[in-house]
């Protein structure tokens, strides 16, 4: 049973550009999350989705930053117009449902120049 | 707001030596505890903790909950090198979402 997986791990983009992540949660894992990582911070939450529901988008900015988990296919966060800010480690999460652990894929590490 | 505080920041010990990680948290609606482990990548999930007073175990590391006093622990015993790592604290709230509100994590160092 594969875990959780995101793709790339590493991106690289230019102030101004379009940065897209990707995360398949677990196999049988409809709840999803993503966490953003500054560096030398720690974890914070950004956005809980379920298949092609915003649960919770609390933790995210309102501006430039979306999300969405499709019926079909991973979950994508997309964030418009980078800044150097938007350099971290982001990282998607997935449990079988509201009240169970939350495992973590590897990371994407977003470096914005 | 809700908050969850870690301590040490960090930590070195030789191995062998039995280390104590401490989290304590300010939450309303507390569901559960979570520890993760996490080294270059991933947080690796450890323990999740509802109850208090009841110790969960795996191999050399335990974690208990303390719901009174708004605190956990996390003891890793006859500490190895692989055991270097930072720790999270994560609690997890009743209400519409399902988020995780993290520690700053503890970093432990394991020497030869």
């Amino acid at each position: 049973n594969a875990g959780v997986m995101q793709n790339p791990r590493h991106l690289v983009r230019r102030r101004g550009q379009e940065a897209r992540l990707r995360c398949s949660p677990m196999k049988g894992h409809s709840h999803v999350y993503w966490y953003r990582q500054l560096p030398e911070e720690g974890l914070k939450f950004m956005v809980y989705l379920q298949k092609e529901n915003i649960i919770d988008e609390s933790g995210m900015p309102k501006e430039r930053f979306s999300a969405e988990f499709p019926k079909e296919g991973p979950s994508i966060l997309r964030i418009q117009q980078v800044v150097r800010g938007d350099s971290a480690a982001y990282f998607c999460a997935s449990s079988p449902d509201a009240l169970t652990e939350q495992f973590f894929g590897p990371g994407t590490r977003l470096t914005v120049l | 707001e809700d908050k969850v505080v870690q301590s040490p920041l960090s930590l070195v010990v030789h191995e062998g030596d039995t280390v104590t990680l401490n989290c304590s948290y300010e939450v309303t609606n507390f569901r559960s505890l979570l520890w993760y482990k996490q080294e270059k990548k991933a947080p690796t999930f450890l323990f999740m903790l509802t109850s208090s007073g009841i110790e969960k175990k795996s191999g050399r590391l335990s974690s208990i909950l303390d719901k009174k006093e708004l605190f956990s622990i996390l003891n890793i015993t006859a500490t190895q090198t692989g055991d270097s790592a930072v720790y999270l604290c994560a609690v997890n709230v009743h209400n519409a979402g399902n988020m995780l509100t993290f520690g700053g994590g503890t970093r432990l160092m394991v020497k030869p």
